[in-house]
């Protein structure tokens, strides 16, 4: 069972280039969430999109656009890339029933240089 | 103010014994949920275990357990008989209200001594 795919694992990239990180999940869920995660800290919300068609900023959307592709994709760009932005990304999913926990991607790890 | 709220940074505990890792949070709303995730050194996120706030019973899953105490504020992961791969970063996330995403906490590094 796939679940939650991320594409890269892994990306350098230099101050100011652009880059598109791709989830895609296999299971069927309305809702799907990105995150980032920087050492000694939890996950701070980028961005998520309840459903298909719907996208809403989370708690650091700066720097950060999003795309809701279809029901299974949800990309994260960054347009312009800054230092700030090295951090390990995350993609999860969620089925709307109830309180289903979000099921991660292995994470993307982005460093800017 | 923090919503959840992790207070042990990192815990040393010796195989065998029961652990508890503390999570307190703050919310206004009667509708909530609590999660509970294992990060291992590898980095993938892995669900543990889930109590509601209008669950009586607290939530246990095989060794995990949640001691849940709603007029403390407290959902503590309980993980009995400790193994090796236990080691990892633990975190406590809060569902409030209607809303679709979780708020986390800075999480407890756990390390099981042999």
């Amino acid at each position: 069972n796939a679940g939650v795919t991320q594409t890269p694992k892994f990306q350098v990239l230099k101050t100011g280039q652009s880059m598109t990180l791709q989830c895609a999940q296999d299971m069927n869920h309305n809702s799907m969430y990105w995150y980032r995660q920087d050492p000694g800290m939890g996950l701070r919300l980028i961005y998520y999109s309840a459903s298909e068609g719907t996208t809403d900023k989370g708690e650091v959307p700066n720097g950060y656009n999003v795309s809701r592709l279809n029901k299974r994709e949800f990309s994260l760009r960054l347009e312009s890339a800054a230092p700030s932005q090295t951090s390990v990304y995350f993609c999860a999913s969620r089925r709307v029933l109830g309180d289903q926990p979000q099921h991660f991607g292995d994470g993307t790890r982005l460093s800017i240089l | 103010a923090q919503k959840i709220t992790q207070t042990q940074p990192g815990m040393f505990v010796q195989e065998k014994e029961a652990v508890t890792l503390d999570c307190t949070y703050d919310t206004s709303d009667q509708s909530y949920g609590l999660f509970w995730y294992k990060q291992p050194s590898s980095g993938e996120m892995i669900f543990l275990i889930y109590q509601g706030s209008y669950d009586e019973q607290n939530a246990t899953e095989g060794r995990y357990s949640l001691n849940f105490q709603k007029a403390r504020k407290s959902a503590n992961l309980v993980i009995s008989a400790s193994q090796l791969g236990d080691s990892a970063m633990y975190f406590c996330a809060m569902r409030e209200g209607g809303n679709y995403q979780l708020i986390w906490g800075a999480g407890t590094k756990l390390i099981i001594k042999p």
